[in-house]
């Protein structure tokens, strides 16, 4: 309902598993986001693009590969994780103007990780 | 180090009541807050922001106060209603940002709304 629409919910992976998350959103922004919600921990930034281009890689391991194939859709692709790693992977987008400093991020419902 | 956060992890009131959610930031250069709302199940929504030019901000229902002087941020609700039990989490943008993603997140405190 928020125009940002991530596939699937939950996911229940092996640490042998690749699997991908997907992130489409329907409001004509040009910024997408990967953050990471653990339980009892801050929102955590991962990734972010702009423009297609990523801006900005938080550190995080390669294990996780996002992909921005368009500036609608984004993936984050995952392998060999870490129990870990188990969290709330959300997705945001926001309409990033230069020189107007920050914007309001429209967040998707998240997909539930359980690595196993 | 900047840091982020709210003075409690659980805010209980009575439905009808006013309830006041705070935060304390520690980043005198941050210019940017915003408020967002996280239901069960669903990701975080936007309720309402303030520009560090101003020290009020009114929504509907919500008013965002800013006290810069002791680095305060706090969101009232007014007249708490059942929907309105979530976590809700405030935000701070570092000055000289030039992308959203840049935002720093709090911990989170979580209104629960008696009946």
């Amino acid at each position: 309902e928020t125009g940002v629409t991530q596939t699937p919910r939950h996911l229940v992976m092996g640490m042998t598993n690749k699997k991908s998350l997907k992130c489409e959103q329907h409001l004509g922004h040009n910024a997408m986001y990967w953050y990471k919600q653990s339980a009892k921990k801050p929102l955590e930034l991962m990734f972010v693009y702009n423009f297609k281009e990523q801006t900005e890689n938080n550190s995080v391991p390669s294990r996780f590969s996002p992909e921005c194939p368009n500036s609608s859709h984004l993936f984050l692709h995952l392998h060999t994780l870490q129990p870990e790693d188990s969290a709330l992977y959300l997705c945001a987008s926001s309409q990033e103007r230069l020189g107007s400093g920050a914007n309001v991020l429209t967040f998707g419902a998240g997909s539930r990780l359980t690595v196993l | 180090g900047e840091s982020v956060g709210l003075h409690l992890p659980t805010l209980s009131v009575q439905e009808g009541d006013n309830s006041i959610i705070n935060c304390a930031y520690s980043n005198s250069a941050s210019d940017y807050f915003i408020w967002y709302k996280q239901e069960s199940g669903k990701g975080p929504q936007f309720i309402i922001d303030i520009r560090s030019n101003m020290d009020k901000r009114q929504g509907q229902r919500v008013t965002v106060l800013l006290n810069k002087t002791v680095k305060h941020l706090s969101l009232q609700i007014a007249a708490t209603q059942p929907g309105d039990s979530a976590v809700y989490f405030c935000a701070e943008s570092l000055h000289g940002s030039s992308n959203t993603g840049k935002l720093i997140f709090g911990q989170g405190t979580t209104l629960q709304v008696k009946p």
